[in-house]
């Protein structure tokens, strides 16, 4: 089973900064790996997959990064809507697990 | 574009079973990938297990082996997940996710979205 480790487990970032979310796989998924974002009492939300491509209706300050292990969430400019848990997703694996990250929260600063 | 709507909260005793459904609109079940994922209080995301469209199989994650099904009943677009011989780890949420994904050369790469509302399953004596 790949493992998923996301850092760090809490980021507090001020409103109008960059966040910068990072996720490591323990073996080389190639661009297998997807990014959501999580709010309080909601289901996860696809932003990225592919590691780089924004999904439908994502804006354009959510961008991705890296391949094989080492992975980015960047962030420009948050807005008060960005602060939420983000977990990162690989699918590279076949047959399955598919594994997720235990999750960065981005809080307000 | 695809909506789905999970059945309403659980509860459940030890050794019970559970059956979590989730209603499809705005496409047809038959040509959908669902699976499914659960999230303890507090925790992370876990993938139970979702259906592979290229060979009309149901994968399970191997830790659910032999005790989660998952059925779809396509006259009503309606998925369902079973989970038997519950214990007090399996309190969770439930949330069914269509893959965006697909499936080339007998691998298939699975993304989830959307996902539905989710349904919390509590187990307690």
């Amino acid at each position: 089973e790949i493992v998923m480790t996301q850092s760090p487990a809490t980021l507090s970032v001020s409103p109008g900064e960059r966040a910068t979310l990072s996720c490591r796989a323990s073996q080389s998924i190639s661009s297998n790996l997807a990014w959501y974002q999580q709010k309080p009492g909601q289901a996860p939300r696809l932003l990225l997959f592919g590691a780089t491509t924004r999904a439908t209706g994502i804006p354009a300050r959510f961008s991705g990064s890296g391949s094989g292990t080492e992975f980015t969430l960047t962030i420009s400019s948050l807005q008060s809507e960005d602060f939420a848990v983000y977990y990162c997703q690989q699918y590279s694996n076949w047959p399955p697990p598919y594994t997720f990250g235990q999750g960065t929260k981005l809080e307000i600063k | 574009q695809v909506q789905l709507v999970q059945s309403g909260a659980e509860v459940k005793k030890p050794g019970a079973s559970v059956k979590v459904s989730c209603k499809v609109s705005g496409y047809i079940l038959t040509e959908l990938s669902m699976h499914w994922v659960r999230q303890a209080p507090g925790k992370g995301l876990e993938w139970m297990g979702g259906f592979d469209l290229e060979d009309g199989e149901t994968i399970y994650a191997q830790k659910f082996q032999g005790r989660v099904t998952m059925t779809e009943d396509t006259s009503t677009d309606t998925a369902y997940m079973e989970l038997s011989s519950l214990r007090s780890e399996d309190t969770a949420v439930y949330y069914c996710a269509v893959s965006q994904g697909y499936c080339s050369g007998g691998t298939c790469y699975d993304w989830f979205d959307p996902w539905g509302q989710g349904t919390l399953v509590t187990v307690s004596s």
